[in-house]
Parts: C-alpha cells; structure tokens; sequence
C-alpha cells in the first residue's frame, strides 16, 4: 500500500530561521511528488512536482528535492506569511490517484 | 474571479438527511475532483471525473453519489447522512488527467452532522 509520511508533524521558527520539513514515501513506481500548501480554512494550493530523484524546484523561499525515498523541502529565512500546513502527495506509475501525507503544520514567529 | 467555487461553505444538518454540495470552475479544465479532508487533516480522494466521464472511485460508499452535468461542474450528493460523514470536503480541477498533480482546489465545505 502506497504510504507518504510528513515530519515533523508541528514545527515552529522564528522569522530568518531556515529549516526543512520531510516528506517520505513508499508509492510503488513513483511517478510524481508534490507539495502543497494549505491556510486555515482555505484548500490546498499547488507549489511543486518533481518527478525524478535529483531534481530541485525553487519558488521564494522554498525550494523542494527529491531523491528516492524522499522529499524535503526548504525554507530559508522564513517569515511569518509562510506560516501554513504543508501537504506532501504522490503518485503511483500506475495509477493517477494521489496520497497525501498529514501535512506539517509551520509556525513562523516575528 | 474565483476559479473553483463551492457551495455551501458551511453546511450543518442531522443524521439521516440527504444533502449536496455543488462545486463549478470556470479554468476549462477537463478533470474535477472530490476529496475528503477529516479531523486529523488527512486529504483522501473520493472521486475524479474527466470530461464527464468517472475515472476514480475510491472505495467510497455508495450513499455518495456524483453528478457532473458538464465538464464545469462536479456536484456531489450524499444520502442518509451519518456522524462519520462530518468533515471538510474540497472540489478541485486539473487541467487533465496527465496533470493531476496540479490541482486547484475550492475553498471547502464543512459538513457537520449532528
């Protein structure tokens, strides 16, 4: 069974300090990994997919990598508008059905 | 100009009844999801639609039922409604089924059942 685990589950920085949030998976035949962010009471938006192991996507200040068991993505001088639930989902290479992590919720403090 | 709207936003009703939520984008695209987000904040797929057509159907049970009447709208209609049932559902789109990936979602309805 296809399984995405997000850690930390909470974390909480003050704003300009960089850390990572993790995202790792066991989806047969990946075929796409991609990270949401989500506001209170709002849906998911879209930020990034990557599809092979080595491949970095950069908006902002957040920057996703893969490799093959897993994702992480970076956030470097965090500030307080980047304070949201960050989902991670994958896709099966045969299958077009997503699973999403439990997200990892991000506290950026002024 | 929202791209994918939902309604109602909130919705609270009793065990037993049947509701709907109605879900439009005005993007173009040609897929339309349905998902499931519970208490804990785990997003699950219900259903997928392309061009009208069903493509996913995630074990959900058959109380659930979708109607896509046109390639812009993705209703979902729920029979004899139960405790369990209460959660935040979204309706999202892609442009195809190839980009699934990348979604936009609707701002959700929360559904409470008393």
């Amino acid at each position: 069974e296809d399984q995405v685990t997000q850690s930390p589950e909470a974390l909480r920085l003050q704003e300009g300090e960089s850390s990572s949030l993790n995202c790792s998976y066991t989806v047969s035949g990946l075929r796409g990994l991609f990270w949401y962010r989500q506001d209170p009471g709002k849906g998911p938006e879209f930020l990034f997919t990557l599809y092979s192991a080595g491949e970095e996507k950069e908006k902002e200040r957040l920057k996703a990598t893969l490799t093959k068991k897993e994702s992480f993505l970076h956030i470097t001088a965090p500030k307080p508008e980047d304070s949201a639930t960050y989902l991670c989902a994958g896709t099966s290479g045969g299958s077009y059905i997503p699973t999403f992590g439990r997200g990892t919720s991000l506290i950026v403090h002024p | 100009d929202t791209a994918v709207s939902q309604t109602p936003k909130y919705l609270v009703t009793q065990m037993g009844n049947d509701k709907s939520i109605k879900c439009e984008q005005n993007l173009g695209h040609d897929t339309m999801y349905w998902y499931k987000q519970d208490s804990k904040k785990f997003l699950k797929i219900m259903f997928s639609y392309n061009n009208k057509e069903l493509i996913i159907n995630e074990t959900v049970p058959n109380r659930f039922s979708p109607k896509s009447p046109d390639k812009a709208h993705l209703n979902l209609h729920i029979n004899s409604l139960e405790l369990g049932d209460s959660a935040v559902y979204f309706c999202a789109s892609s442009q195809d089924q190839q980009r699934m990936d990348e979604q936009y979602f609707g701002p959700g309805t929360r559904l409470t059942v008393t």
